[in-house]
């Protein structure tokens, strides 16, 4: 399976932008990039998924490397609520998602 | 709504014992799977089902099974053999686009504790 690494951990304040890297040297040609959320206690959630150009929606935005070996998720002004832990995650066909242990996000007052 | 449910959110059993997590789905998703989480640890895949009637392992199956008798619906049976089952379990559902896992929708998750 294509692996990614993630920070274990980061912290953001609240109202200001956080950028969430991951790491995907491995990447093949026809892998989505994947990031999901989980909040404590919850299942994972969707947040939004790219291949190749930067994608925005309304939760983030995703920035995509140009030689696609690694991604960031930019999530524009933190909220307490948007603290959780967060999954980048590699698509590829006939393959089945692989949830690493993700970014553990704090968010300060 | 549409959406995913896990019954009972928590459930307590005695060890030896086998137990049975409910899924169900009304989202029309051809495929569905069983994760296992253990405490600051991703999630792990038990089983998945693209379609009724048929199921694989994932890369943690001992001590589990399934079935997928209908489209919405995707039991998972912790069974004694499972040396370890106190966990949270969640199940998740997406359509299948080409090959390719579309997005993928989490119920709320079973917390089980074996005593």
């Amino acid at each position: 399976d294509a692996k990614t690494t993630q920070p274990n951990s980061m912290e953001s304040n609240e109202e200001e932008p956080v950028h969430l890297p991951c790491n995907h040297s491995t990447i093949s040609g026809t892998d989505y990039i994947h990031w999901y959320r989980q909040l404590p206690s919850q299942g994972p959630e969707y947040v939004i998924h790219g291949l190749t150009s930067n994608v925005n929606n309304r939760m983030a935005s995703l920035a995509i490397a140009e030689d696609r070996k690694s991604s960031t998720l930019i999530l524009h002004r933190a909220t307490l609520r948007d603290a959780a832990v967060y999954y980048c995650i590699l698509d590829n066909y006939g393959q089945n998602f692989v949830f690493g242990p993700g970014t553990r996000l704090s968010v300060l007052p | 709504d549409g959406g995913i449910t896990q019954s009972p959110k928590y459930l307590f059993r005695k060890e030896g014992q086998n137990v049975t997590l409910s899924c169900e789905q009304n989202l029309n998703h051809d495929a569905m799977y069983w994760y296992r989480q253990d405490p600051g640890q991703g999630l792990r895949l038990i089983y998945y089902s693209q379609i009724v009637n048929d199921f694989q392992k994932g890369d943690i199956a001992e001590g589990y099974s399934v079935s997928r008798e209908k489209k919405e619906s995707f039991p998972l049976t912790v069974t004694s053999a499972q040396k370890n089952p106190t966990a949270f379990y969640l199940c998740a559902s997406s359509y299948m686009a080409g090959g390719f896992t579309d997005t993928q929708y989490f119920g709320p998750g079973t917390r089980l504790t074996v005593l």
